[in-house]
């Protein structure tokens, strides 16, 4: 399976920008790159997806390289509801059955 | 609308007992997962409900673990014989389709197993 590199860890000032970063040289071309994230004490939720282009949803950004060998999670104003773990994650359904694979991610601090 | 649950929340039990976790999915969600968390460990799948197809059991770590789905709704994950490793959240996830790779999947607040 496809795997992922991010940091361990990173830390934010509230209602700053953040961007997570996430490497993936092996993606394969029929690769999605998920992101989810768990805040405390819950179950992941998921955050954004996508393929080749850039993708904006209510709740970030996913800026994808042009050669899909990294992505980066943009979190355009930090809030304290932010701080969780935060996975990327490759898809392929071609490769599995499915399920998401996850690695340790990168758990976000965020200073008031 | 209602998302995934799961029960019981919390689960106690003694070495060498058997439990049944459940997982009640999203209406319409044809594929259900079951991951488990270790304190401080990444999420781990454990086992994969595609419709009718027969299961993906690949993840489930010895032949202690089992897990049914019944009429393509809720699930049941059964541990026989807990041991102390076994201690650990255990998440359900559904998904609309299962099958494409723009799938999304929507977790449960998980079952937290401590086996003394």
């Amino acid at each position: 399976d496809a795997k992922t590199t991010q940091p361990n860890s990173m830390e934010s000032n509230e209602e700053e920008p953040v961007h997570l970063p996430c490497n993936h040289s092996t993606i394969s071309g029929t690769d999605y790159i998920h992101w989810y994230r768990q805040l405390p004490s819950q179950g992941p939720e998921y955050v954004i997806h996508g393929l080749t282009s850039n993708v904006n949803n209510r709740m970030a950004s996913l800026a994808i390289a042009e050669d899909r060998k990294s992505s980066t999670l943009i979190l355009h104003r930090a809030t304290l509801r932010d701080a969780a773990v935060y996975y990327c994650i490759l898809l392929n359904y071609g490769g599995s059955q499915g399920n998401l694979i996850f690695g340790k991610g990168t758990k976000l601090s965020v200073k008031p | 609308g209602a998302g995934v649950s799961q029960s019981p929340s919390n689960k106690v039990t003694e070495k060498g007992k058997d439990v049944e976790l459940r997982c009640d999915p999203i209406s319409g969600h044809t594929a259900l997962y079951w991951y488990r968390q270790s304190l401080g460990q990444g999420l781990e799948f454990l086992i994969y409900f595609q419709g009718n197809s027969a299961p993906d059991k690949s993840g489930l770590p010895s032949d202690r673990f089992s897990a049914e789905r019944t009429g393509g709704s809720v699930s049941t994950l059964t541990i026989q014989r807990t041991q102390q490793e076994d201690s650990a959240v255990y998440l359900c996830a559904s998904s609309l389709g299962g099958t494409t790779n723009t799938d999304t999947q929507y977790f449960g607040p998980g079952t937290r197993l401590t086996v003394l």
